[in-house]
């Protein structure tokens, strides 16, 4: 079955650290982009960058830059925040998009990111 | 950065109705580049058309999408229950992509 596993739910304090992660399956991983989708509670979507499995090359949202990182290994890929704000709470969605159909065209359940002291 | 504006902000219709949704682009958009997505209560979203018209995988044929330039129509012909929904539009022509704030379609 072709789907995007995430990571389950997490809660940290302000100034912790954190990696998500999204897991591919049934398809060739490598052919494929990842992209990262912020949800914020009652919100819309924003989104905040895209890696191409192949090479990692990366591009990112000006409004993530520098907040975040995205990387991938050889089935997944990755969302680390080094020092987390409240401001970084909500749901990060996992989506795939090709490499000539830039659209998302496979999502991922989601991970819900609680930052609260 | 592409403005996407979605409208309405909420759609109250009833089961059978059409909902026509619209997304406005601050710039001209190529329709290669135009999507809409459902996301479902308590759901991720779900892509329903890409390239302004064409239907994802398993997307019955009442969903429509038309446009060009800087305005996009999504249409929904005779509404099922499992429509009921929010519907975002995204352009991935220019980047970052940027989606619109949302249409929210409820039960009247």
């Amino acid at each position: 079955e072709v789907q995007l596993v995430q990571s389950g739910a997490e809660v940290k304090r302000p100034g912790e650290s954190l990696k998500i992660s999204c897991e591919a399956s049934g398809y060739n991983f490598r052919n494929y982009f990842i992209g990262w989708v912020r949800q914020m509670p009652g919100k819309g979507l924003e989104w905040v960058g895209v890696i191409y499995a192949g090479d990692s090359d990366t591009t990112y949202s000006p409004s993530f830059e520098g907040q975040v990182t995205i990387s991938v290994d050889w089935s997944s890929t990755s969302l680390h925040w080094n020092s987390l704000k409240p401001s970084d709470s909500g749901i990060y969605y996992c989506a795939r998009q090709g490499r000539t159909n830039w659209h998302f065209d496979l999502w991922g359940p989601g991970t819900l990111v609680t930052v609260s002291s | 950065e592409i403005v996407l504006t979605q409208s309405p902000g909420t759609l109250s219709l009833s089961p059978g109705d059409r909902a026509t949704l619209s997304c406005r682009a601050s710039q001209r958009i190529s329709g290669v580049y135009l999507a809409w997505y459902q996301q479902r209560p308590g759901q991720g979203p779900r892509l329903l058309l890409y390239s302004t018209s064409s239907r994802a995988t398993g997307i019955p044929a009442r969903f429509r999408g038309s446009g060009s330039g800087t305005d996009f129509t999504l249409t929904i012909d005779r509404l099922e229950p499992e429509d009921f929904a929010v519907y975002f539009c995204q352009q991935y022509e220019d980047s970052p992509r940027t989606f619109g704030q949302g249409t929210r379609v409820e039960i009247k």
